[in-house]
């Protein structure tokens, strides 16, 4: 039982384009949501987050956008770049149920950025 | 993401030896959570730490693994009687709470694998 759920196992775009990547989820106590970066060998690095009362947050060339009636959030990269070639995890937390930070993750979506 | 130490890097043990992965939070952070990433899956969540204390080990199988952070040293997760199903990337990520945000800050990992 996937709580969150990355439909895209991978994603291609050009250099300069947008990127975006998608999460569902079905637990409707989740409150917190983050986005993180992983490159090979490495441990995640945590990229941008927002809470359930907010629907966008941006930081920088990174937005993410919540919409909670249909419990999905997706990650906007723009203008994507090489370097942000890896793998995008999303990851959710119930904070208010739980008190407790614990984060259920999604399998990843691999995006390559072509030159 | 430097300042979560993870060692060793790499563990190979044989089947039925013991595994002891050994994680130092970021300076200032008392809460140590461990989370095994499976070949093409993502993180699942182990247990949740506080110094000297278990918060929550729901994650974590019932028998053949522990988790303790004591008041001084490094977060140990032991794996006794290691079977090959164990083989993971295992990652130790640490957090300030209170700071308004769930952002954990992870280690590189440990590559446990098991012949």
């Amino acid at each position: 039982d996937q709580q969150v759920k990355q439909n895209s196992p991978s994603l291609s775009v050009q250099e300069g384009r947008i990127s975006i990547l998608n999460c569902d989820y079905t637990n409707s106590m989740f409150d917190y949501f983050l986005w993180y970066k992983k490159y090979p060998a490495e441990g995640p690095t945590f990229l941008i987050s927002i809470s359930s009362i907010k629907d966008k947050n941006e930081d920088g060339r990174f937005t993410v956008f919540l919409n909670k009636s249909a419990k999905h959030l997706s990650l906007h990269i723009v203008p994507s770049q090489p370097g942000d070639s890896a793998v995008y995890f999303c990851a959710a937390s119930a904070y208010s149920a739980s008190s407790n930070y614990k984060l259920t993750f999604g399998k990843g979506t691999l995006l390559t950025v072509n030159p | 993401n430097a300042g979560v130490m993870q060692n060793p890097r790499h563990l190979v043990r044989r089947r039925g030896q013991e595994a002891r992965l050994r994680c130092s939070p970021m300076k200032g952070h008392s809460h140590v959570y461990w989370y095994r990433q499976l070949p093409e899956e993502g993180l699942k969540f182990m247990v949740y730490l506080q110094k000297e204390n278990i918060i929550d080990e729901s994650g974590m199988p019932k028998e053949r693994f522990s988790a303790e952070f004591p008041k001084e040293g490094p977060s140990i997760l032991r794996i006794q009687q290691v079977v090959r199903g164990d083989s993971a990337a295992y990652f130790c990520a640490s957090s300030q709470l209170g700071k308004g945000g769930a952002e954990a800050f992870f280690g590189q990992g440990t590559r446990l694998t098991v012949v």
